[in-house]
Formats: structure tokens, C-alpha cells, sequence
């Protein structure tokens, strides 16, 4: 348990679908983050929240888009995914600005299947 | 062009073992970080290292950052089934940019 909670563990859509993941963080942090694991690749920052306010895009597509209403929660909706959109998305907390220090703590992430 | 090579890419080891993972960069970094991942979880945090020559101990693994803060590496004394997982490392440069490699999977077999 490390404190960081990622709903649904799974997920299997098609192209047309609309869905949401949903990340909770219960540690008092104040930077909620994005990233996305595919198999072989190294972890992709997607998106980065500091006290509500986005920061930071990593050249996302517009088909995934993040929304955090406060330091707790961090949404990722998805519309008309890609088959190549298939991975881990991993959601992650911290506390912001320690000089790059920062240490993340991830949930367990969301295994996201794009038929 | 990716940031950080980890190496052996997968690694398959008898219990009781020894094992060293690397992790190399051609890029100085301020700052590296270890996480292991189970399958099924997210990475958890090992271990952070900063200063060059740095060595951290965690039970029976060890962490050492090269003297050039470009490369670290992992050892794992005595190895247990319980050390089985993807072994990344995440490495701090630029503007506080933290750039992940692609992983050390470790089987540990009973």
C-alpha cells in the first residue's frame, strides 16, 4: 500500500469508447503526475499537476485529457484511443520542488487494453 | 535517443546468488533513484543517490553512483525469490527532469 490509489485496475475499450481513470493520493502531497509504461520503453512523463495547476505536457494528443480538482485526485479521460495506446498508465505523487529529488510514490496503475 | 541503458536488460539468477544490474548514461545527472517493480504494482522507491562515488546500502543490495554521476549500479548479495522484479533506474538532470531507462527485469528462482 503506498498510499496512492489507481481505479479501474483494468480496462479494455474500443476506439469509440469514452472512459476515465481515476487516481487518489492520501499522503498529503501536492504534485500528481501522469506517466505511461509500454513494454520495452522506458516510463513516458505524460503530465505533470502542481497544486491543482497543470505544469507540465508532455506533447500529449489532445485524445487524453488530464483534470485534477485538487491535490487528492487526478483524472485521465480517454476518447478515440489508439491500439498503440495499450499500456500501464501509471499514476504517481510527491511533494513538489525538492531540487529534483523528488520522490515519487506510484500507485498500481491502470492496465489499459485499445481493441 | 534514450537517456539511460540498463543492462543486463533481463536476468535470471538460483536463489542464494549474486547478481549486479547496471545502469549507464553518457549524461551527467544530479541525482539518481532506484525503483523496483512487482508485477501487477507500480515502482517503489529504493534508494536515492547524489554525490559521485556515493554507496548505499539496503540490506543485500547495494547502491553505488559512479564518480561522474553518468552511471550506477546494483548488487544484490545472496539473492531471494522476494528480489524478483523490474529494477529501474530514473536519473535527475536539466531542469529537474527525471528520465527513466527501460528497466532491469530480475527472476530470482527458487
Amino acid at each position: 500500500e503506498t498510499g496512492v490509489t489507481q481505479t479501474p485496475r483494468h480496462l479494455v475499450m474500443g476506439m469509440t469508447n469514452k472512459k476515465s481513470l481515476k487516481c487518489e493520493q492520501h499522503l498529503g502531497h501536492n504534485a500528481m503526475y501522469w506517466y505511461k509504461q509500454s513494454a520495452k520503453k522506458p516510463l513516458e512523463l505524460m503530465f505533470v499537476y502542481n497544486f491543482k495547476e497543470q505544469t507540465e505536457n508532455n506533447s500529449v494528443p489532445s485524445r487524453f485529457s488530464p483534470e485534477c480538482p485538487n491535490s487528492s485526485h487526478l483524472f485521465l479521460h480517454l476518447h478515440t484511443l489508439q491500439p498503440e495506446d495499450s499500456a500501464l498508465y501509471l499514476c504517481a505523487s510527491s511533494f513538489p520542488g525538492q531540487g529534483g529529488n523528488e520522490k515519487l510514490f506510484f500507485g498500481s496503475g491502470t492496465q489499459l487494453s485499445v481493441l | 535517443t534514450q537517456l539511460l541503458e540498463q543492462s543486463p536488460q533481463f536476468l535470471s539468477i538460483q536463489e542464494g546468488e549474486n547478481l549486479t544490474v547496471y545502469c549507464n548514461s553518457s549524461s551527467v545527472f544530479s541525482s539518481l533513484q532506484w525503483y523496483r517493480q512487482e508485477p501487477g504494482e507500480g515502482p517503489v522507491l529504493l534508494v536515492t543517490v547524489v554525490t559521485g562515488g556515493e554507496v548505499k546500502k539496503l540490506k543485500r543490495l547495494t547502491f553505488q553512483f559512479g564518480d561522474a554521476r553518468k552511471d550506477s549500479s546494483l548488487h544484490i548479495t545472496a539473492a531471494q525469490p522476494g528480489d524478483t522484479g523490474l529494477y529501474l533506474c530514473a536519473g535527475t538532470y536539466g531542469n529537474n527532469r527525471l528520465a527513466f531507462g527501460k528497466g532491469n527485469q530480475v527472476v530470482v528462482i527458487p
